[in-house]
Order: structure tokens, then C-alpha cells, then sequence
């Protein structure tokens, strides 16, 4: 069975220190991998998309960015975080070639607070 | 524009009794419809996928619904437990060629059971 990983659960960070947040999805290849974030008070806001190891599509210009080194792993990244980066970070997958209305899978998310 | 609203923003009940939440979207062109289950601090859960064609469809003591003529959906929880206690968000996936990535987030209605 399909299994997604994401790390750490929370995490703390002062202003204007650097992000690595990772996700790694097991029991499937080729997935298509999402970020999303979900500030207090807030729907959830897609990030980035990844249909591919190196493909990474942005939905919002802002302070971060996403990296897929492998094929089942997703990297989001900062070089210098904001206060306003806080939030609940969520890393999903889906299953490629499937549409609707099949899989798109989250995992437990990261709380971010910058301070 | 692409907009999914949730009503009520929060609700309390009694252990065992039921509830309906609302959702009303404008979402073009529409796809499906997903109703999520979150826990607090934890990534969401699909609960269930309708389709256009599709008007009822039930999870155990979830029944969601679906009218696409008034683009109005509900989520009807019979015989609360507390473990219902969680945000249900609705999400409206928009027509994409591609990878179904088009997903508009409602910002959910946060529903909590009192025993």
C-alpha cells in the first residue's frame, strides 16, 4: 500500500533562517506531488506541483521554493523565512494518469512557526 | 471566480445526534466535489468524491450530496461520535486537462461533538 511521509511535525525558526521541509511517498512510482499551506483562519493554498523528478510548477510567488531530487521525494525550501511563512505546511500525492476522482493523498503536515 | 463556501464556520452538538453541513460553490468548469475530514493537526482525510452525475454517496454515517443545478452540496453526519469532532472541508476540483491539480478549498466548518 501507498504510504506518505512528511517531516518534521513541527518546527520553529527564527526570522530570516533557511527551510528544508521534506516529504517522501512509498508504494507507488511517478507520483504527482503537491505543497500546500494552511494559514490560521485560512483554506488551504497549493504551492507547487511536481509532475516529474526535476519538474516543479509554482501556483504563488513568494519566499519559498520546491525541489524533486528523486522520484518520490519533494523538498520545500526557504533561504530566508518571513513571519508570514508561518503556517501548517501539507505534502499530498496522486497517482499519475489517474484523474478524477482518484487518489490525492496528504500527509500529517509540519506546523511552522517563525518567530 | 472560483469560490467554495462552507456553512456554518462552526457548529456544537450532542453525542448521537446528527448534523448537515453546508457547502455552496461557483466553480467552472466543474469536475467533482470532495468533502475532507481533518483532524486537528493532522492532514486532511478524504471522506468522499461525487462527480457531477452522482447525487448521494455515503461513508458509514457520512452521506454527502450533491445538487450541480444549484451547484449546493452537504455532508449529513447521522449519530455524532466524538471522534467527529474535526474541521470538514469542502473542496470543488475544476475541469484540467492534465493532472487534476485545480483544486478550490473551502476553509471548512469546524464541528464539535460534546458528549
Amino acid at each position: 500500500s501507498q504510504t506518505i511521509h512528511q517531516w518534521p511535525a513541527t518546527l520553529v525558526q527564527p526570522v530570516g533562517s533557511p527551510l528544508s521541509l521534506e516529504c517522501t511517498v512509498e508504494g507507488t512510482s511517478n507520483p504527482n506531488l503537491y505543497w500546500y499551506r494552511q494559514a490560521a483562519g485560512r483554506g488551504l493554498q497549493l504551492l507547487f506541483y511536481s509532475v516529474g523528478i526535476g519538474q516543479i510548477s509554482s501556483e504563488v510567488p513568494q519566499n519559498l521554493s520546491a525541489s524533486r531530487p528523486q522520484d518520490r521525494q519533494f523538498i520545500l525550501s526557504s533561504k530566508k523565512l518571513l513571519l508570514s511563512d508561518s503556517g501548517f505546511y501539507l505534502c499530498a500525492w496522486s497517482a499519475t494518469g489517474q484523474g478524477f476522482p482518484y487518489g490525492y493523498t496528504f500527509g500529517s503536515g509540519t506546523r511552522l512557526t517563525v518567530v | 471566480k472560483n469560490q467554495v463556501e462552507q456553512s456554518p464556520q462552526s457548529l456544537i452538538i450532542l453525542e448521537g445526534k446528527n448534523c448537515t453541513l453546508q457547502c455552496n460553490y461557483t466553480v467552472s468548469p466543474f469536475s467533482n466535489l470532495r468533502w475532507y475530514k481533518q483532524d486537528t493537526g493532522r492532514g486532511p482525510v478524504s471522506l468522499t468524491i461525487m462527480t457531477f452525475s452522482e447525487n448521494t454517496k455515503s461513508n458509514g454515517r457520512y452521506t454527502a450530496t450533491l445538487d450541480a443545478d444549484t451547484k449546493q452540496s452537504s455532508l449529513h453526519i447521522t449519530a455524532s461520535q466524538l471522534s467527529d469532532s474535526a474541521s470538514y472541508i469542502c473542496v470543488v476540483s475544476v475541469s484540467h486537462a492534465g493532472n487534476n491539480r485545480k483544486l478550490i478549498w473551502g476553509l471548512g466548518t469546524s464541528l464539535a461533538v460534546n458528549p
